[in-house]
């Protein structure tokens, strides 16, 4: 199975600063197709997770200008700029270039 | 609007069985694989089970691997997890979910104890 490795944040973030959450997997997850199947998800208290990027770094819809994901075959962070009190929760990343689907532990965000 | 509305959650006693649905609508459910992940207290997000559109092909993680079973009815657009031999382990909150982890329902509560 593909293990997906999640960072830690240096809690709290002061509200209107940026925040990077770091994401890694056992293997890459490039795909033939030269696509990159990392989702990021955020679930905020209480909520079901909500879909926020997907093929690394596209935006699903709906979703702000201010989350933008990057990275590698292996690495990826998702960066939220100008954090808002809405965006507190816990940011996942998951794996979708095979089965089983995989999880990170998730990554708890916090604002000042 | 798309909406996923789960059902079936309560309390069995491990080695019973339980039946989850997920009721869909807003979308044309028929040309979307599905799937369940589920969340146990205090825990992350674990993937469960995928359909395809047709339901001719399934995958699941090991540990629910002939115990649960994922199925759909395309007709009734409605998405199902027959789950059985229970074991504590299975206690959590199950979503349904697009296959493109886009849309999720509200979530269904399962507890497994004696």
């Amino acid at each position: 199975d593909i293990v997906m490795t999640q960072g830690v944040l240096p809690n709290p973030v002061p509200s209107g600063e940026s925040a990077s959450i770091t994401c890694r997997s056992s293997k890459s997850l490039v795909y033939k197709d030269g696509k990159t199947y990392l989702n990021w998800f955020l679930q905020r208290p209480g909520q079901s997770p909500q879909l926020l990027t997907y093929w690394m770094s596209t935006r699903a819809s709906g979703v702000s200008d201010r989350f933008s994901g990057s990275g590698s075959g292996t690495y990826f962070t998702l960066k939220i700029s100008r954090v808002r009190a809405e965006d507190a929760g816990v940011y996942y990343c998951q794996q979708v270039r095979e089965y089983p689907r995989t999880f990170g532990a998730g990554t708890k965000l916090e604002l000042k | 609007e798309v909406q996923l509305v789960e059902s079936g959650g309560v309390l069995v006693q491990p080695g019973r069985s339980m039946k989850l649905s997920c009721a869909a609508s807003g979308f044309t459910f028929s040309s979307f694989p599905m799937a369940w992940v589920r969340q146990a207290p205090t825990k992350g997000l674990e993937w469960v089970a995928t359909i395809s559109t047709s339901g001719g092909s399934t995958y699941y993680r090991d540990s629910v691997k002939g115990r649960f079973t994922i199925s759909r009815d395309n007709a009734k657009s409605t998405l199902y997890l027959q789950m059985d031999s229970l074991r504590s382990e299975d206690t959590a909150t199950y979503y349904c979910t697009t296959g493109g982890f886009d849309y999720w329902g509200q979530g269904v509560m399962v507890t497994v104890s004696s």
